[in-house]
């Protein structure tokens, strides 16, 4: 199994451009997750899904997008960069409910100028 | 506001130097708490999940403990390859939060 698996590994976008993060996996876990992590701060929850046609926004969810058309793909639409969007995004998906561990993917290193 | 802070940022010991990594939280209904381990350029992987005061976990060389107040994870003789953050998790009663650490980055020189 490749387990959770993000690309790219690194962007860089000008100020207003688009983009999507891709984030799939193949463990049928049915929660999806996105994290952003800055230096200094603890990792920090962007948006959810429990599952295929669910989504749901975390803690940070202002200028990004998600949808989940499948068990396998959660990817993050950012619609208009802007350089406080500049930080390391990580997909993490979970097994079972809240006891379970997250599965964390290797991260997309995200630079908006 | 429920917090979850670790103590030190960042720790250097030489090969063989045990020591203590905290994590502590403020108390408002804890349903567990887990350790991650993340390496440069990587993701966090999983360590320990603990879920009530009193618990312990072991792996390999390291030991994660759980009181009411705060969690840590002791790591004894310590290898240069236990170099790496630390994070510690807290999954709150009151919905289904997670709050991260700012994690403690252990080097570990041979």
């Amino acid at each position: 199994n490749a387990g959770v698996t993000q690309t790219p590994k690194f962007q860089v976008l000008k100020t207003g451009q688009s983009m999507t993060l891709q984030c799939a996996q193949d463990m049928n876990h049915e929660y999806m997750s996105w994290y952003r992590q800055d230096p200094g701060m603890g990792l920090r929850l962007i948006h959810y899904s429990v599952g295929a046609g669910i989504t749901d926004q975390g803690e940070v969810p202002n200028g990004y997008n998600v949808s989940r058309s499948t068990t396998e793909d959660f990817p993050l639409r950012l619609l208009s960069a802007a350089p406080s969007q500049t930080s390391v995004y990580f997909c993490a998906s979970r097994e079972g409910g809240l006891y379970s561990p997250l599965h964390f993917g290797n991260g997309t290193r995200l630079t908006v100028t | 506001e429920d917090q979850v802070t670790q103590s030190p940022e960042a720790l250097r010991l030489q090969e063989g130097e045990s020591s203590s990594l905290n994590c502590s939280y403020t108390v408002s209904g804890l349903r567990g708490l887990f350790w991650y381990r993340q390496d440069p350029g990587k993701g966090p992987e999983f360590l320990f999940t603990l879920y009530s005061a009193g618990e312990e976990k072991e792996k390999e060389r390291l030991k994660a403990t759980l009181t009411k107040k705060e969690s840590f994870l002791h790591i004894t003789a310590p290898k240069p390859e236990d170099s790496a953050t630390y994070l510690c998790a807290v999954q709150w009663t009151s919905g289904s939060r997670l709050t991260f650490g700012e994690g403690t980055q252990l080097t570990v020189n041979p």
